[in-house]
């Protein structure tokens, strides 16, 4: 079953606009990646964030994470017509195992 | 950066025949590997955790006698679909990390995207 699910499942800018998008968890975690996926292909990381963090920085990348409503969000800055994608949140469970739980997505496209 | 790499890339078979994927991390030794399906415009379902010179742990509603997983060596981990379907068709990812435990992000590979005939 999924864990985490995100809104909005399809988001579409203009070039240079900022695009933001949420994603809702149910369990403990250990911490929260979100990730990547070009049309057909593997997913790239872009960001993790500890459940002891509360914001990240990385580029043009923003990350929250508020553990008290089990919730993040992925802020993308100045977009541009290549950050068109899927992206994803997954979480990391507490203890030892390493799987990851992804949510169900959201798809941005960027207009330029 | 750490590599993943996954062959092949994109495969057609007929029914009842078995595919067998390969999944390689290029620079670093992975003692676990995931294999994820994703179906078309979805997320990514777990299907296997790979564990180097042990059996696989299955997620629930897998069949491990239709997705056999071996991973012989810290390198090298495989998905073999057995008897496949048109069911079956679906794009397979496996991931895998340097580190067993602790906050690091896995590594994917490019996906193979399976298609039975």
């Amino acid at each position: 079953s999924q864990q985490g699910e995100e809104d909005p499942q399809a988001l579409s800018i203009q070039e240079g606009e900022n695009a933001t998008m949420n994603c809702s968890y149910k369990t403990s975690i250990n911490n929260l990646q979100w990730y990547r996926q070009n049309s057909g292909r593997g997913l790239v990381h872009l960001i993790l964030i500890r459940s002891n963090e509360r914001e990240k920085h990385s580029g043009r990348l923003r990350v929250t994470l508020d553990t008290s409503k089990k919730s993040s969000s992925l802020l993308i800055t100045a977009s541009r017509a290549a950050d068109t994608a899927s992206y994803f949140c997954a979480t990391g469970p507490t203890g030892s195992a390493r799987q990851l739980t992804f949510g169900s997505g959201t798809q941005l496209t960027v207009l330029p | 950066g750490a590599v993943v790499s996954q062959h092949p890339s994109r495969v057609i078979c007929k029914s009842g025949t078995s595919v067998k994927i390969e999944c390689r991390s290029l620079d670093f030794q992975a003692t676990t590997m995931f294999w994820y399906r994703q179906f078309p415009k979805q997320s990514l379902m777990l299907m296997a955790t790979s564990n180097e010179g042990s059996k696989a742990t299955y997620e629930q509603g897998v069949e491990k006698d239709k997705f056999l997983i071996n991973h012989a060596s810290l390198t090298l981990s495989t998905l073999t679909v057995t008897s496949a379907h048109p069911e079956d068709s679906s794009f397979y990812i496996c991931s895998a990390g340097g580190q067993p435990y602790g906050n690091s992000p896995l590594h994917f590979g490019n996906g193979t995207r399976l298609t039975v005939t």
